[in-house]
């Protein structure tokens, strides 16, 4: 089974803090995205992977950054937290190819920002 | 650009009531749909999935038609129990291999 491991559950900053949002899934798998979640919006994409090294701007990247320097590994950066940041981030990945592999996802960090 | 809408929640049924939670989209080409499932505290997990027109995935006792006619992908259920209780997602490939669009989520709650 394919494993997708967030380093934290739950996680409180302050306005202002640089926060960091670590990912590692262990199958291998080329595409690696942070979502972020918040009530009646769905899921929506930040930033997204396809490889090492490689980083694509989702649908809302403004006040985050990424880093891939392994393939297991996505981190999520957030420069300056601010409250609006607030939500669940979720983590996921999926074989390369032109989107028929379904995601992976971790079970979510809930970060509040005070 | 690519789009999913789903019927907004939430849904309450009573324990082997029959479920439909509707989903339409809007693509170009020919993308992969999706159903998703979010239970209380866990992230997201795959329900089923349908790679082409006339395809019906099917899980769980939870099935979808991707029916290209009418861009729609629903969600149904003969018979709920209340472990079904959770928040669906719907959801399509996007435009660039591996990413999925997402509808807003219909939450369920079934009741004994």
């Amino acid at each position: 089974d394919v494993k997708v491991t967030q380093s934290s559950r739950y996680l409180v900053k302050r306005t202002g803090e640089k926060v960091f949002l670590e990912c590692v899934q262990d199958m291998d798998h080329e595409n690696m995205f942070w979502y972020r979640q918040d009530p009646g919006l769905g899921l929506r994409l930040i930033y997204f992977s396809y490889d090492v090294k490689m980083k694509e701007k989702g649908d809302i990247p403004e006040g985050y950054s990424v880093s891939r320097e392994k393939k297991e590994r996505f981190s999520l950066i957030l420069e300056s937290a601010s409250t609006n940041q607030t939500s669940m981030y979720l983590c996921a990945s999926s074989l390369g190819g032109q989107g028929k592999s379904p995601l992976h996802f971790g079970n979510g960090t809930r970060l509040t920002v005070t | 650009g690519n789009s999913v809408t789903q019927m907004e929640g939430p849904v309450t049924l009573s324990e082997e009531a029959f479920l439909t939670i509707n989903c339409t989209y809007t693509a170009t080409g020919y993308p992969s749909l999706f159903w998703y499932v979010q239970y209380p505290g866990e992230g997201l997990q795959l329900l089923l999935k349908a790679t082409k027109a006339d395809d019906k995935g099917s899980n769980k006792g939870f099935e979808a038609t991707y029916r290209k006619e009418t861009t729609s992908f629903h969600l149904e259920k003969g018979s709920v129990q209340v472990s079904d209780s959770a928040v669906y997602f719907c959801a399509l490939s996007g435009d660039q291999g591996g990413k999925l669009i997402f509808g807003q989520g219909t939450e369920l709650s079934v009741k004994p």
